[in-house]
């Protein structure tokens, strides 16, 4: 049961450009929201997360928006660098045993 | 740092073999889980244990088991190896709910 959509599926971005990845759910039973970065040859890692009492949440480069009322949330890259080319996913949990991750984005940072 | 050591980063079997893919972490965490990576899929999430014994279904638990004797070590096991089961598979453990996951580098099997 699908319950998040990611989008897009991959995305090319020149280097300083704002990459936007985006996921939206289907229910309000959500307490926590992350997003995973994943390298080649690595498993994923804790990039930055939200919980839904916040609308923004600013971690260096890295910010999450976040819209309850639309049941999105977004990660957006500023001046975004060739060394943030991987794999991202967004994440919902709703308890330990529910976190439901999206499908996956592959973001690649041109030169 | 969390470490969460996974046995094998390659692996490949022939169908009908039985498989053990091992994992240990070492931060005492509570939760332990199993995931399997495939493309355009994302993360689905096979067993997940909150304590020692303790076991719980995922979202696709057919075809698999898991063994916690350890609260450090989570066995996930391919009691007859298919086809459709090669994939990349990630063991994570995390301290508690709404705790952030620290994942293995995971494990590619390859079932021919």
């Amino acid at each position: 049961q699908q319950q998040v959509k990611q989008s897009p599926q991959s995305l090319i971005v020149q280097k300083g450009g704002i990459p936007i990845i985006n996921c939206a759910y289907e229910n309000t039973a959500f307490d926590y929201f992350p997003w995973y970065q994943q390298f080649p040859g690595k498993g994923p890692a804790l990039l930055i997360a939200i919980r839904p009492d916040v609308s923004e949440k600013k971690e260096g480069r890295f910010t999450i928006s976040f819209n309850k009322s639309a049941k999105q949330f977004s990660l957006h890259i500023m001046d975004s660098q060739p060394g943030d080319s991987a794999t991202y996913f967004c994440a919902l949990y709703s308890s330990a045993s529910k976190i439901i991750f999206g499908s996956g984005t592959r973001l690649s940072i041109r030169p | 740092d969390v470490k969460v050591t996974q046995s094998s980063r390659y692996l490949v079997k022939r169908t009908g073999e039985k498989v053990f893919l091992e994992c240990v972490q070492d931060m005492d965490h509570e939760n332990m889980f199993w995931y399997r990576q495939d493309p355009g899929l994302g993360l689905r999430l096979i067993y997940f244990s909150y304590d020692v014994k303790m076991k719980e279904k995922g979202d696709i638990p057919e075809g698999y088991s898991v063994s916690r004797e350890k609260k450090e070590r989570f066995s996930l096991i391919l009691e007859s190896a298919s086809t459709n089961q090669t994939s990349m598979y990630l063991c994570a453990s995390s301290p508690g709910e709404d705790s952030p996951l620290h994942f293995g580098n995971g494990t590619r099997l390859t079932v021919t």
